[in-house]
């Protein structure tokens, strides 16, 4: 039973364009939101993450938006490029130590 | 890679055979972590480390044992290994930055390992 739901499964957009990702979760002690980018070969690494004490945290091209009362949360790519083709996993953890993942979306940026 | 390294990177072995993943990181943080990537279920949490010889389960840690007898290193057993335990296998650490609510986990490159 998977803690944190994510959709889209996969996405393909042009270049310039905005990529959206979503997820919810149902347990209410989740307190630490963040989001992971793996490339191929690799293992995940950190991208951006949020408490739920803010709605919105942006770092340049990448922004968490978060809803508490819905329970969900989701990152969106601005100017999407083709270097950001990766999957994308959403995660989250109370007090951060042991973290939940979602099932992760495939994003793929046309030139 | 933060320090992490992965053993080995790549293994083929056949089903019912023991099989011992091991993860060594560089750092001297306390807490470790094993995850299995799977297509559809993104990364689960098999068993983790918090600290010389304490360990707890995961979401997934049946057919898996771990230990940890030095800081540095936390490996992964499958005792007998199945068809249905073919996957990437990540290890990560919880790097502290200050804070308490501000600890990345930080993954290795991952094995990949084929049952047959």
């Amino acid at each position: 039973q998977q803690q944190v739901k994510q959709s889209p499964q996969s996405l393909i957009v042009q270049k310039g364009g905005i990529s959206i990702i979503n997820c919810a979760y149902e347990n209410t002690a989740f307190d630490y939101f963040p989001w992971y980018q793996q490339f191929p070969g690799k293992g995940p690494a950190l991208l951006i993450a949020i408490r739920p004490d803010v709605s919105e945290k942006k770092e340049g091209r990448f922004t968490i938006s978060f809803n508490k009362s819905a329970k969900q949360f989701s990152l969106h790519i601005m100017d999407s490029q083709p270097g950001d083709s990766a999957t994308y996993f959403c995660a989250a953890s109370k007090d951060d130590y042991k973290l939940s993942f979602g099932a992760g979306t495939t994003v793929t940026v046309r030139a | 890679d933060a320090g992490i390294t992965q053993s080995p990177r790549h293994k083929v072995t056949e089903t019912g055979t023991p099989v011992t993943l091991r993860c060594h990181q560089t750092e001297n943080h306390r807490y470790m972590y094993w995850y299995r990537q799977d297509p559809g279920h993104g990364l689960r949490l098999i068993h983790y480390s918090y600290g010389v010889k304490d360990t707890d389960k995961g979401e997934v840690s049946d057919g898996y044992s771990v230990s940890r007898s030095k800081t540095e290193d936390f490996l992964l057993t499958l005792e007998s290994a199945t068809s249905s335990q073919t996957s990437v296998y990540f290890c990560a650490i919880r790097r502290r930055q200050g804070a308490t609510y501000n600890s990345p986990l930080h993954f290795g490159n991952g094995t990949r390992l084929t049952v047959t």
